[in-house]
Protein backbone atom coordinates (compact mmCIF):
# COMPACT_ATOMS: atom_id res chain seq x y z
CA UNK A 1 0.00 0.00 0.00
CA UNK A 2 1.10 3.52 -0.69
CA UNK A 3 2.59 5.40 2.44
CA UNK A 4 1.44 8.82 0.20
CA UNK A 5 -1.11 9.37 -2.16
CA UNK A 6 -1.41 12.40 -3.91
CA UNK A 7 -4.47 12.08 -6.05
CA UNK A 8 -4.03 14.90 -8.21
CA UNK A 9 -1.74 14.65 -11.13
CA UNK A 10 -2.50 17.99 -12.47
CA UNK A 11 -4.03 21.01 -11.02
CA UNK A 12 -4.69 23.93 -12.68
CA UNK A 13 -5.55 27.64 -10.98
CA UNK A 14 -5.73 31.36 -12.44
CA UNK A 15 -4.12 33.78 -10.82
CA UNK A 16 -4.51 35.30 -7.62
CA UNK A 17 -6.98 32.41 -6.91
CA UNK A 18 -6.49 29.89 -3.90
CA UNK A 19 -5.66 25.95 -4.28
CA UNK A 20 -5.44 23.18 -2.32
CA UNK A 21 -3.13 20.06 -2.98
CA UNK A 22 -4.21 16.84 -1.60
CA UNK A 23 -2.22 14.03 0.32
CA UNK A 24 -3.40 11.33 2.51
CA UNK A 25 -0.22 9.28 4.27
CA UNK A 26 -0.82 6.05 5.98
CA UNK A 27 1.53 5.17 9.08
CA UNK A 28 0.76 3.52 12.08
CA UNK A 29 3.98 5.41 13.71
CA UNK A 30 2.74 8.16 16.84
CA UNK A 31 5.50 10.44 15.74
CA UNK A 32 5.83 11.59 12.26
CA UNK A 33 6.21 14.39 10.08
CA UNK A 34 4.76 15.56 6.84
CA UNK A 35 6.82 17.98 4.25
CA UNK A 36 5.60 19.81 1.24
CA UNK A 37 7.89 19.88 -1.29
CA UNK A 38 8.24 22.58 -4.70
CA UNK A 39 9.82 21.73 -7.78
CA UNK A 40 10.05 23.70 -10.96
CA UNK A 41 11.00 22.99 -14.17
CA UNK A 42 14.65 23.44 -12.84
CA UNK A 43 14.84 20.43 -10.81
CA UNK A 44 15.90 21.32 -7.40
CA UNK A 45 13.72 20.82 -4.64
CA UNK A 46 12.18 23.56 -2.18
CA UNK A 47 10.90 23.06 1.24
CA UNK A 48 7.68 25.01 1.60
CA UNK A 49 6.35 23.42 5.15
CA UNK A 50 6.33 21.14 8.01
CA UNK A 51 3.75 19.53 9.97
CA UNK A 52 4.69 17.61 13.14
CA UNK A 53 1.83 14.84 14.38
CA UNK A 54 1.94 16.09 17.50
CA UNK A 55 1.90 19.71 16.19
CA UNK A 56 -1.32 21.45 17.65
CA UNK A 57 -2.00 23.94 15.11
CA UNK A 58 -1.87 23.75 11.36
CA UNK A 59 1.31 25.14 10.05
CA UNK A 60 1.62 28.23 8.01
CA UNK A 61 4.44 29.61 5.86
CA UNK A 62 3.85 33.03 4.21
CA UNK A 63 1.14 32.10 1.39
CA UNK A 64 1.40 28.37 2.05
CA UNK A 65 -0.99 26.33 5.10
CA UNK A 66 -1.18 22.95 5.72
CA UNK A 67 -4.93 21.65 6.46
CA UNK A 68 -3.92 18.96 9.24
CA UNK A 69 -6.71 16.70 9.87
CA UNK A 70 -5.10 14.06 11.58
CA UNK A 71 -7.92 11.79 12.01
CA UNK A 72 -8.57 11.37 8.41
CA UNK A 73 -4.73 11.22 7.46
CA UNK A 74 -5.01 14.27 5.25
CA UNK A 75 -2.37 16.77 5.28
CA UNK A 76 -3.58 18.74 2.33
CA UNK A 77 -0.99 22.13 1.12
CA UNK A 78 -3.17 25.11 0.28
CA UNK A 79 -1.60 28.15 -1.38
CA UNK A 80 -3.14 31.20 -1.11
CA UNK A 81 -3.43 34.14 -3.84
CA UNK A 82 -1.76 31.78 -6.32
CA UNK A 83 1.01 33.63 -8.86
CA UNK A 84 2.45 32.34 -12.42
CA UNK A 85 5.99 31.46 -10.12
CA UNK A 86 3.86 28.88 -8.80
CA UNK A 87 3.72 26.82 -11.61
CA UNK A 88 5.49 23.23 -10.41
CA UNK A 89 5.31 19.90 -9.55
CA UNK A 90 4.40 19.48 -6.11
CA UNK A 91 5.27 17.12 -3.79
CA UNK A 92 3.99 15.88 -0.15
CA UNK A 93 6.35 13.27 1.60
CA UNK A 94 6.68 12.05 5.46
CA UNK A 95 8.73 10.60 7.70
CA UNK A 96 7.77 7.63 10.10
CA UNK A 97 9.83 8.16 13.72
CA UNK A 98 12.58 9.57 14.42
CA UNK A 99 15.27 7.21 14.00
CA UNK A 100 18.81 7.20 12.88
CA UNK A 101 18.86 8.47 8.58
CA UNK A 102 14.97 8.32 8.39
CA UNK A 103 14.21 8.94 4.54
CA UNK A 104 11.64 10.81 3.55
CA UNK A 105 8.36 9.01 1.87
CA UNK A 106 7.34 10.60 -0.99
CA UNK A 107 4.03 10.56 -3.21
CA UNK A 108 4.19 10.98 -6.66
CA UNK A 109 3.18 14.58 -7.10
CA UNK A 110 0.80 16.67 -8.53
CA UNK A 111 1.54 19.29 -11.21
CA UNK A 112 0.27 22.73 -10.69
CA UNK A 113 -0.40 25.38 -13.78
CA UNK A 114 -0.96 28.84 -12.85
CA UNK A 115 -2.66 31.03 -15.70
CA UNK A 116 -2.96 34.69 -16.33
CA UNK B 1 24.20 29.26 2.31
CA UNK B 2 24.39 25.33 3.12
CA UNK B 3 24.34 23.23 0.13
CA UNK B 4 23.87 20.12 -1.45
CA UNK B 5 25.89 20.04 -4.71
CA UNK B 6 25.96 17.53 -7.12
CA UNK B 7 28.80 16.95 -9.63
CA UNK B 8 27.03 16.50 -13.29
CA UNK B 9 23.55 18.39 -14.08
CA UNK B 10 23.34 16.61 -17.08
CA UNK B 11 25.88 13.22 -17.66
CA UNK B 12 25.38 11.00 -20.87
CA UNK B 13 26.66 7.21 -20.22
CA UNK B 14 27.15 4.36 -22.50
CA UNK B 15 25.46 0.55 -21.52
CA UNK B 16 27.66 -1.09 -19.21
CA UNK B 17 29.98 1.83 -18.32
CA UNK B 18 30.60 2.32 -14.82
CA UNK B 19 29.22 5.64 -13.38
CA UNK B 20 29.90 7.13 -10.35
CA UNK B 21 27.35 10.11 -9.33
CA UNK B 22 28.91 11.98 -6.59
CA UNK B 23 27.08 14.60 -3.83
CA UNK B 24 28.54 17.27 -1.36
CA UNK B 25 27.20 18.33 1.67
CA UNK B 26 28.61 21.27 3.69
CA UNK B 27 26.10 21.34 7.01
CA UNK B 28 28.34 18.28 8.85
CA UNK B 29 24.46 16.47 8.51
CA UNK B 30 24.48 12.86 9.40
CA UNK B 31 22.10 11.36 6.87
CA UNK B 32 22.28 11.31 3.17
CA UNK B 33 20.07 9.59 0.64
CA UNK B 34 19.76 8.98 -3.10
CA UNK B 35 16.63 9.40 -5.02
CA UNK B 36 15.83 8.36 -8.35
CA UNK B 37 12.90 10.33 -9.89
CA UNK B 38 10.46 8.93 -12.54
CA UNK B 39 7.93 10.80 -14.27
CA UNK B 40 4.28 9.43 -12.58
CA UNK B 41 6.63 7.42 -9.66
CA UNK B 42 7.60 10.39 -7.92
CA UNK B 43 10.83 10.39 -5.92
CA UNK B 44 12.13 6.65 -4.68
CA UNK B 45 15.70 5.73 -2.42
CA UNK B 46 17.79 3.79 -3.48
CA UNK B 47 20.08 3.94 -0.33
CA UNK B 48 20.79 5.91 2.38
CA UNK B 49 23.52 6.31 4.99
CA UNK B 50 23.54 7.81 9.03
CA UNK B 51 27.02 7.61 8.99
CA UNK B 52 30.32 7.34 7.25
CA UNK B 53 30.99 3.59 6.24
CA UNK B 54 27.40 3.06 6.95
CA UNK B 55 25.01 2.42 4.29
CA UNK B 56 21.05 0.58 3.89
CA UNK B 57 19.15 -0.09 1.21
CA UNK B 58 15.93 1.38 0.27
CA UNK B 59 12.96 0.51 -1.78
CA UNK B 60 15.29 0.13 -5.28
CA UNK B 61 18.70 -0.83 -4.61
CA UNK B 62 19.27 -3.36 -7.04
CA UNK B 63 21.85 -2.17 -10.25
CA UNK B 64 23.15 0.16 -7.16
CA UNK B 65 25.89 0.80 -4.75
CA UNK B 66 26.96 3.71 -3.12
CA UNK B 67 30.18 5.04 -0.74
CA UNK B 68 30.67 7.08 2.22
CA UNK B 69 34.22 7.45 3.23
CA UNK B 70 33.83 10.99 4.60
CA UNK B 71 30.67 12.93 6.34
CA UNK B 72 30.42 15.12 3.84
CA UNK B 73 30.92 12.47 0.70
CA UNK B 74 27.94 10.41 -0.54
CA UNK B 75 28.66 8.51 -3.92
CA UNK B 76 25.85 6.34 -5.82
CA UNK B 77 27.52 3.85 -7.84
CA UNK B 78 26.06 2.53 -10.99
CA UNK B 79 28.28 -1.10 -11.69
CA UNK B 80 27.03 -1.79 -15.26
CA UNK B 81 24.83 1.02 -16.23
CA UNK B 82 21.41 -0.04 -17.92
CA UNK B 83 19.36 1.93 -20.33
CA UNK B 84 16.17 1.50 -17.41
CA UNK B 85 18.66 3.28 -14.96
CA UNK B 86 18.05 6.85 -17.15
CA UNK B 87 16.61 8.95 -14.69
CA UNK B 88 16.77 12.21 -12.57
CA UNK B 89 18.89 11.09 -9.64
CA UNK B 90 18.27 13.70 -6.54
CA UNK B 91 21.10 13.54 -3.07
CA UNK B 92 19.65 15.03 0.18
CA UNK B 93 20.96 15.55 3.28
CA UNK B 94 19.81 16.12 6.74
CA UNK B 95 20.48 16.16 10.40
CA UNK B 96 18.63 14.13 13.21
CA UNK B 97 15.34 14.53 13.02
CA UNK B 98 15.24 18.47 11.82
CA UNK B 99 11.90 19.34 10.92
CA UNK B 100 13.79 21.73 8.20
CA UNK B 101 16.65 19.05 7.71
CA UNK B 102 16.16 17.75 4.76
CA UNK B 103 18.43 19.81 1.70
CA UNK B 104 18.44 18.58 -1.55
CA UNK B 105 20.85 18.95 -4.60
CA UNK B 106 20.06 20.48 -7.82
CA UNK B 107 19.84 16.96 -9.09
CA UNK B 108 21.68 14.86 -12.00
CA UNK B 109 20.14 14.06 -15.13
CA UNK B 110 21.68 10.76 -16.50
CA UNK B 111 21.00 9.07 -19.57
CA UNK B 112 22.37 5.61 -20.32
CA UNK B 113 22.20 5.19 -24.61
Amino acid sequence: AQKITQTQPGMFVQEKEAVTLDCTYDTSDPSYGLFWYKQPSSGEMIFLIYQGSYDQQNATEGRYSLNFQKARKSANLVISASQLGDSAMYFCAMREGNQAGTALIFGKGTTLSVSS
Amino acid sequence: DVKVTQSSRYLVKRTGEKVFLECVQDMDHENMFWYRQDPGLGLRLIYFSYDVKMKEKGDIPEGYSVSREKKERFSLILESASTNQTSMYLCASSSQGGRYGYTFGSGTRLTVV
